[in-house]
């Protein structure tokens, strides 16, 4: 079976620090994959997905970056934090080229001080 | 562009029925889902529409109706485990391209 692993749980960053979150998914092959963020008491708002190695399609111009180095390994990156980085950063993914709803990774806390 | 709206807040009695409704104006339309989020948590997946109807999973339905871009989710028999974020999400275009989520529904189930 498949299963998405993210990390870390929770992360208390500083402002101008830099960021680095992990998502893996196995037992599938070529996944589409994708980072949502959600901000307290709003929505989720998808930041970049990917279908395929070293494709990256970003949907929010911010100081968020995205890389897939390897088929199953997508990672968020930021260079300086920002406060209003803040929020609950979901790893997701789904099979390519059928329509298939998501499977979540279980987040990653972000508060940056 | 897109716009999908749900109600921000809704409370229920345990063992009642309540309906939670979308509406959603999006450029094409290539499904509908509906997940389920306990706070703190991620989402999880409930349901999925793509042709008008209902479609029935347990104590949860979805209904589907494309001419008025309009979805609901339908929850029977509530339980106080059923107090969550409802998020409805559409995918507009092929099975790759992303979905898109409204801001979701905070349900409170009551004794």
């Amino acid at each position: 079976s498949q299963t998405i692993h993210q990390w870390p749980a929770t992360l208390v960053q500083p402002v101008g620090s830099p960021l680095s979150l992990e998502c893996t998914v196995e037992g599938t092959s070529n996944p589409n994959l994708y980072w949502y963020r959600q901000a307290a008491g709003r929505g989720l708002q998808l930041l970049f997905y990917s279908v395929g190695i070293g494709q990256i399609s970003s949907e929010v111009p911010q100081n968020l970056s995205a890389s897939r180095p390897q088929d199953r390994q997508f990672i968020l990156s930021s260079k300086k934090l920002l406060l209003s980085d803040s929020g609950f950063y979901l790893c997701a993914w789904s099979k390519t080229g059928f329509n298939y709803g998501y499977t979540f990774g279980s987040g990653t806390r972000l508060t940056v001080v | 562009g897109q716009n999908i709206d749900q109600p921000t807040e809704m409370t229920a009695t345990e063992g009642a029925i309540v309906q939670i409704n979308c509406t959603y104006q999006t450029s094409g339309f290539n499904g509908l889902f509906w997940y389920q989020q306990h706070a703190g948590e991620a989402p999880t997946f409930l349901s999925y529409n793509v042709l008008d109807g209902l479609e029935e999973k347990g104590r949860f339905s979805s209904f589907l109706s494309r001419s008025k871009g309009y979805s609901y989710l339908l929850l029977k028999e509530l339980q106080m485990k059923d107090s969550a974020s409802y998020l409805c999400a559409v995918r507009e275009w092929s099975g790759n391209t992303p979905l898109v989520f409204g801001k979701g529904t905070r349900l409170s189930v009551i004794a």
